[in-house]
């Protein structure tokens, strides 16, 4: 079993719409997450870390609930230029900052 | 100018041949990473360095090796390359305390 399960996708929603993503750890020891974006054929950058109390950039929700471990993103008014791969991202707390990364839940908004 | 460069930016390969990827980073990070990321599978970890004479073994070092030659400075080899080792390679860096990682353009390797 992965450390780090997503749903692949792909989630094809249209302009305007709202789309939500859930992430799963196994690893009861995970003490930081947090949420990266991948473009196709791009590197994955940071588009935000997830609270314990569940934090929003924008038109993006992070969630976090630690006892059923499972992370959630939640993205309003989705716009063509949200279309990307999402990545869920776990640090351990006995991995000296070490990431664990999920493998990725592909977006597509359509016009 | 990008802050972590990789080069080369695609590479194909024979198998057996020796093949080197190097990253360079201008952010003045001390820690610095090699992933490899394959479809379905995310992106698993090589080696990472945590200063120029700190190595460590990620989670799928065998058939990799890995040098920091300075601080800027992180290169990858295989030593005989196989093909499932085609993958696309990211390296990346952290400064030290911080989890948040920053990424060069990765490296598409094909070994045939």
């Amino acid at each position: 079993r992965k450390e780090v399960e997503q749903d692949p996708g792909p989630f094809n929603v249209p302009e305007g719409a709202t789309v939500a993503f859930n992430c799963t750890y196994s690893n009861s020891a995970s003490q930081s997450f947090f949420w990266y974006r991948q473009d196709c054929r791009k590197e994955p950058k940071l588009l935000m870390s997830v609270y314990s109390s569940g934090n929003e950039d924008g038109r993006f929700t992070a969630q976090l609930n630690r006892a059923s471990q499972y992370i959630s993103l939640l993205i309003r008014d989705s716009k063509l230029s949200d279309s990307a791969t999402y990545l869920c991202v776990v640090n351990r707390r006995d991995s000296s900052y070490k990431l664990i990364f999920g493998s990725g839940t592909r977006l597509l908004v359509r016009p | 100018d990008a802050d972590v460069t990789q080069t080369p930016r695609n590479r194909i390969t024979k198998t057996g041949k020796r093949i080197m990827l190097e990253c360079s980073q201008t952010k003045g990070h001390d820690r610095m990473y090699w992933y490899r990321q394959d479809p379905g599978l995310g992106l698993r970890l090589i080696y990472y360095s945590f200063d120029v004479k700190d190595i460590n073994k990620g989670e799928i070092s065998d058939g990799y090796s890995v040098s920091r030659q300075a601080q800027a400075k992180f290169s990858l080899s295989l030593e005989s390359a196989i093909p499932n080792q085609t993958a696309l390679y990211f390296c990346a860096t952290s400064v030290g305390g911080s989890t948040e990682q920053y990424f060069g353009p990765g490296t598409r390797l094909t070994v045939t």
